[in-house]
């Protein structure tokens, strides 16, 4: 999607080994958002971000954490990947106040074997 | 409990008639709500926003109703297309704000809608 790519798009790993996920945005917005969408639970928050090396937890924010060292790019980690973390991830950017809404990108498909 | 609830997992339609998808919340006093579309292995896309002092919005064929006495928005596709169809995803930010607080948006589940031609 036009001023966000996440990669990689697909990724298969096994149990136990971490797995960082990157979302680059060129379109200078302030805030970034993590997601996973599973059947039957929808979009649920990860971690966000609300500046440069400002983020905070979401509902489903366990075994995850996130680093913005930059405004562009803000990274997903499992510490220690789990069958449960099978997902399809997003990120997005907003720009609040603008009525814009979110934008995503394409997502990340993770398999945990 | 907090909840945003779409009443349909799916709804199937024939085209050329009016869609018509339920959005309800409990327990948030949003200052808007949004929805969007998802297609098949892609990211959800921006349709429309609608404030809370905003009874209705519209563009093209797509309208959106938002009653805070309710809870409720509702989402009407008219002279529906089978390009319609999609899953639509209402969401809201449950600080009430406009998002400048630092909080996200929770999401309902969706409606798949499916326009037949």
């Amino acid at each position: 999607d036009a001023g966000i790519t996440q990669s990689p798009r697909h990724k298969v790993t096994e149990t136990g080994t971490p797995v960082t996920l990157r979302c680059h945005q060129t379109e200078n917005h302030r805030y970034m958002y993590w997601y996973r969408q599973d059947p039957g639970h929808g979009l649920r928050l990860i971690h966000y971000s609300y500046g440069v090396k400002d983020t905070d937890k979401g509902e489903v924010s366990d075994g995850y954490s996130v680093s913005r060292s930059k405004t562009e790019d803000f990274l997903l980690t499992l510490e220690s990947a789990t069958s449960s973390q099978t997902s399809v991830y997003f990120c997005a950017i907003s720009a609040p106040g603008q009525g814009l809404g979110y934008t995503f990108g394409s997502g990340t498909r993770l398999t945990v074997v | 409990s907090q909840k945003i609830e779409q009443n349909s997992e799916a709804l199937n339609i024939q085209e050329g008639k009016t869609a018509t998808l339920t959005c309800n919340y409990t327990n948030y006093s949003p200052a808007y709500l949004q929805w969007y579309r998802q297609d098949p292995g892609r990211g959800p896309v921006f349709l429309l926003l609608i404030r809370e002092n905003e009874k209705e919005k519209r563009k093209e064929r797509l309208k959106v109703t938002f009653d805070t006495t309710l809870k409720q928005s509702l989402f009407h596709i008219t002279a529906s297309q089978p390009a319609d169809s999609a899953t639509y995803l209402c969401a809201l930010d449950p600080s009430g704000s406009e998002g400048q607080a630092g909080t996200a948006l929770i999401f309902g589940k969706g409606t798949t809608l499916s326009v037949s031609s």
